[in-house]
C-alpha cells in the first residue's frame, strides 16, 4: 500500500500569509495527487487535482506542484475562510490513501 | 447537480454488521468510468477510504479491512451499499461517500456524512 505523509501536522499563520504545506508518498504516484479542504462538521473538498489543476470554483490563491513522490500545496494571500484542515490523496492505484492532514490555524 | 446522501443505523452494538446505503442523483452507475468510493473519519482524526465500486461492477477494498467489507451497488436505485461485519467501538466514525470519475481520479462530489457510533 502506498503511505501519504504531510508536513506539517499543524500550522498557525495570519491572514495575508503565503502557506506552503507538503505531502510526500512511499513510493512514485506520477501526477495522480489531489488535495482537499475540510472545515468542521463538513465534508471535504477537492481544491487541486493531478497535482496542480485547479478544481473549477476554487480561488486562483490556490496552487499545487509537484510529481514522483513529493507535493506541495500552496495558499498565496491567506483569506478568514481558509482557516481549515487539508488533506493530501493519492489516486495513484487502490488502496487509496489520505494524509494524516495538515490543521491550518489563525495566528 | 450531483448529491450524495448517506444513511444507516446512528448506534450499532460490538460484533454487529453495520449497512450505510449511499443514494445518489445527478450521476448515473451505468456511465462508463463512473466510481462510488466509501470512506471513513474517526471523530478528530484523518481520513481513510474504504471502498470503491465501478461502473462495471469492478470492486476494489482497504487492504486492512477487506475481510470485513462489502461494496454492491444497484442501479436501477441509484444506490450503493457497504456492509462492515463485526464492528467495534474502534470503528466509531463519519463515514462518507464520494464519487470520483476515472477520467480525473479525485472525489469531487461528497456526502454530507452519517456518524455511526459503535457501543453496547
Amino acid at each position: 500500500d502506498i503511505q501519504m505523509t504531510q508536513s506539517p501536522s499543524s500550522l498557525s499563520a495570519s491572514v495575508g500569509d503565503r502557506v506552503t504545506i507538503t505531502c510526500r508518498a512511499s513510493q512514485t504516484i506520477s501526477s495522480y495527487l489531489n488535495w482537499y479542504q475540510q472545515k468542521p462538521g463538513k465534508a471535504p473538498k477537492v481544491l487541486i487535482y493531478a497535482a496542480s489543476s485547479l478544481q473549477s470554483g476554487v480561488p486562483s490563491r490556490f496552487s499545487g506542484s509537484g510529481s514522483g513522490t513529493d507535493f506541495t500545496l500552496t495558499i498565496s494571500s491567506l483569506q478568514p475562510e481558509d482557516f481549515a484542515t487539508y488533506y493530501c490523496q493519492q489516486s495513484y492505484r487502490t488502496p487509496y490513501s489520505f494524509g494524516q492532514g495538515t490543521k491550518l490555524e489563525i495566528k | 447537480q450531483v448529491t450524495l446522501r448517506e444513511s444507516g443505523p446512528a448506534l450499532v452494538k460490538p460484533t454487529q454488521t453495520l449497512t450505510l446505503t449511499c443514494t445518489f442523483s445527478g450521476l448515473s452507475l451505468r456511465d462508463s468510468g463512473m466510481c462510488v468510493s466509501w470512506i471513513r473519519q474517526p471523530p478528530g482524526k484523518a481520513l481513510e477510504w474504504l471502498a470503491r465500486i465501478d461502473w462495471d461492477d469492478d470492486k476494489y477494498y482497504s487492504t486492512s479491512l477487506k475481510t470485513r467489507l462489502t461494496i454492491s451497488k444497484d442501479t436501477s436505485k441509484n444506490q450503493v451499499v457497504l456492509t462492515m461485519t463485526n464492528m467495534d467501538p474502534v470503528d466509531t466514525a463519519t463515514y462518507f461517500c464520494a464519487r470520483m470519475q476515472t477520467g480525473s481520479s479525485n472525489f469531487d462530489y461528497w456526502g454530507q456524512g452519517t456518524l455511526v457510533t459503535v457501543s453496547s
